[in-house]
């Protein structure tokens, strides 16, 4: 039972235009999500998180959406540059649950930006 | 600064062999964690350490599967007897504490394939 569910497994846009990344979650004790971004043969890097008490977080070219009644996040990358071209994960946790230490992760989506 | 570091970076095992996985968290940071992957999955959550201590082991996948970390420093994750289901992408982490909002980092983890 997928409880962070990321559906595209990949995604290609063009340099300079927006990319959107999207992550579905079913657990309601959510209320802390994350996006990691990850290049080959790398670990995962932290990008951008967001709290379930704010619907938007904004970090530079990348803003991370909340919407708790949807149960959905998703992240802006604008413009989009091929260095964005990695795979990215969606996580959450369950901060007042007693489980903060807990990162759920979702499947990923490959993101690439062509120049 | 140096980042979280694991050892080895690929380990390649026969059926019914033990194998370690070692590794070296962010100095100073109290919380370390051990993910997996899968192929084509997502990270799946193992154990945590809180200092020396590991209050939740729920996510060992079995009983083969041990943790251990000393001097709160670096740990190592123990698989006996492995088996071909356990190839996977072993991914280490650690943050500051446990506070709300406390940043996982990742290291570059270690490829195990058995054979």
């Amino acid at each position: 039972d997928q409880q962070v569910k990321q559906n595209s497994p990949s995604l290609s846009v063009q340099e300079g235009r927006i990319s959107i990344l999207n992550c579905d979650y079913t657990n309601s004790m959510f209320d802390y999500f994350l996006w990691y971004k990850k290049y080959p043969a790398e670990g995962p890097t932290f990008l951008i998180s967001i709290s379930s008490i704010k619907d938007k977080n904004e970090d530079g070219r990348f803003t991370v959406f909340l919407n708790k009644s949807a149960k959905h996040l998703s992240l802006h990358i604008v413009p989009s540059q091929p260095g964005d071209s990695a795979v990215y994960f969606c996580a959450a946790s369950a901060e007042r649950g007693g489980s903060n230490y807990k990162l759920t992760f979702g499947k990923g989506t490959l993101l690439t930006v062509n120049p | 600064g140096a980042g979280v570091s694991q050892s080895p970076s690929n380990k390649v095992t026969e059926k019914g062999k033990d194998v370690e996985l070692r590794c070296d968290p962010i100095s100073g940071h109290t919380a370390l964690y051990w993910y997996r992957q899968s192929l084509g999955q997502g990270l799946e959550f193992l154990i945590y350490f809180q200092g020396n201590s590991a209050p939740d082991k729920s996510g060992l996948p079995s009983d083969r599967f041990s943790a251990e970390r000393t001097g709160g420093s670096v740990s190592t994750l123990t698989i006996q007897r492995t088996q071909q289901e356990d190839s996977a992408v072993y991914l280490c982490a650690s943050s500051h504490g446990l506070a709300f909002g406390d940043t996982q980092y990742f290291g570059p983890g270690t490829r195990l394939t058995v054979l």
